[in-house]
Order: C-alpha cells, then sequence, then structure tokens
C-alpha cells in the first residue's frame, strides 16, 4: 500500500521559531510536493521537487524553503513563522514525468499553529 | 487569483439521492480534470478525471461532467450514501504533470441517512 507520512500532525510554534516539517514517501516517487490548505482557498502549491537536490518554486513560496537530500524525503521550512502561515500542510508524491494528477498522493496533512 | 472556482462550500443531500458538486475555471488552456476526496485527518485521495477531449467519464456512482465552452464541470454521485460525506476538490492541469495541478476551494458534501 502507497504511503507518504507526515512526521507531525499538530504543531504549535512561536512567532520567528524556525520550523521543520518533515514528510517521507515510500513508492520510490521522484516527484514530491508540498501545499497548504486554508478555508476557502483550496489547496496552494508552495514548493516542488523532481528529483534529490533539486526544487522548484509553486505559487506562494515566500517565506517557505525546502530540502530534498535523499529521494524519499521531502522537508519543508519555515525559516520564521509567522502568524499568517498558521494552516494545514500536506505532503504529496507523484512518479515521474508526464504523470498526471491522479497518481499523486497525499499524506494526512500537518497542522501548523504559529503563536 | 483562483482559476478553479467551487462556489458552494457546503452542500447536503438525503441518502438514495443524487448529489451534484459543481466546479467553473477560468483558465482555457486547462485540458485536464480531477476531483479529490478529503476524509478528516485524511490526505486527499484521487476519485475521477476528465480530459478536454470528452465531455462524460463515469466511474460506478461517480460521473463527472465538462462543458468546456462554458468552462464548467460537475461530479455527479448516484445514489449518494453517507459514506461519500467528505469535502470535494476538484482540480485542473493545463498539461500532463501533477505539478501543474490547480485546487478548488472545496466542497464539504454531507449525506444525511
Amino acid at each position: 500500500d502507497v504511503k507518504v507520512t507526515q512526521s507531525s500532525r499538530y504543531l504549535v510554534k512561536r512567532t520567528g521559531e524556525k520550523v521543520f516539517l518533515e514528510c517521507v514517501q515510500d513508492m520510490d516517487h521522484e516527484n514530491m510536493f508540498w501545499y497548504r490548505q486554508d478555508p476557502g482557498l483550496g489547496l496552494r502549491l508552495i514548493y516542488f521537487s523532481y528529483d534529490v537536490k533539486m526544487k522548484e518554486k509553486g505559487d506562494i513560496p515566500e517565506g517557505y524553503s525546502v530540502s530534498r537530500e535523499k529521494k524519499e524525503r521531502f522537508s519543508l521550512i519555515l525559516e520564521s513563522a509567522s502568524t499568517n502561515q498558521t494552516s494545514m500542510y500536506l505532503c504529496a508524491s507523484s512518479p515521474p514525468g508526464q504523470s498526471t494528477g491522479n497518481t499523486i498522493y497525499f499524506g494526512e496533512g500537518s497542522w501548523l499553529t504559529v503563536v | 487569483d483562483q482559476q478553479v472556482k467551487q462556489n458552494s462550500p457546503s452542500l447536503s443531500v438525503q441518502e438514495g439521492r443524487i448529489s451534484i458538486l459543481n466546479c467553473d475555471y477560468t483558465n482555457s488552456m486547462f485540458d485536464y480534470f480531477l476531483w479529490y476526496k478529503k476524509y478528516p485527518a485524511e490526505g486527499p485521495t484521487f476519485l475521477i478525471s476528465i480530459s478536454s477531449i470528452k465531455d462524460k467519464n463515469e466511474d460506478g456512482r461517480f460521473t463527472v461532467f465538462l462543458n468546456k465552452s462554458a468552462k464548467h464541470l460537475s461530479l455527479h454521485i448516484v445514489p449518494s450514501q453517507p459514506g461519500d460525506s467528505a469535502v470535494y476538490f476538484c482540480a485542473a492541469s493545463a498539461k500532463t504533470g501533477a505539478n501543474n495541478l490547480f485546487f478548488g476551494t472545496g466542497t464539504r458534501l454531507t449525506v444525511i441517512p
């Protein structure tokens, strides 16, 4: 069974803290993604990676960075957390190349509250 | 700027009846459309898709209709079951490639037993 695992389900952090959200997939997928989900805004792409050490900005990369040192692991980093980054964060992965959206697999989400 | 819109944040339907979830898009370059289903505390899962060369795709109780001229798609669930209660997201892509997915805001469907 395919699996995308987000290590932290619920986090509470203080403004200005550095935050790491970790994601691991066991499907040997080349592509990995970070989205955030907010009420009334749907899912918005923050960053994606199509290979180890490769990354591209999504629609809302400001205030975030990512790290992909190993194929199975994709980390989202909030360098200095702010209250407007309170959200649900979803990690996803998909096979390489011209994959269609129906092959994208999501993790269960990480609820981040910044106070 | 929201390129994919779901104007109904919620919908309630009686068990056994039809559920119709709607989605509108603005980008005429979109050529592939998908519906995802999301239960609380779980990630979205793929439900059904349609290519722009078709106007209908059916999978069991789920049918997606595409009206390109109106830039509108809809998801029909017949008959609706309590287990269908979830948030449904439509998504669109301008070319095959999951990194180009644009998601709607979601519609929460409640099926009343």
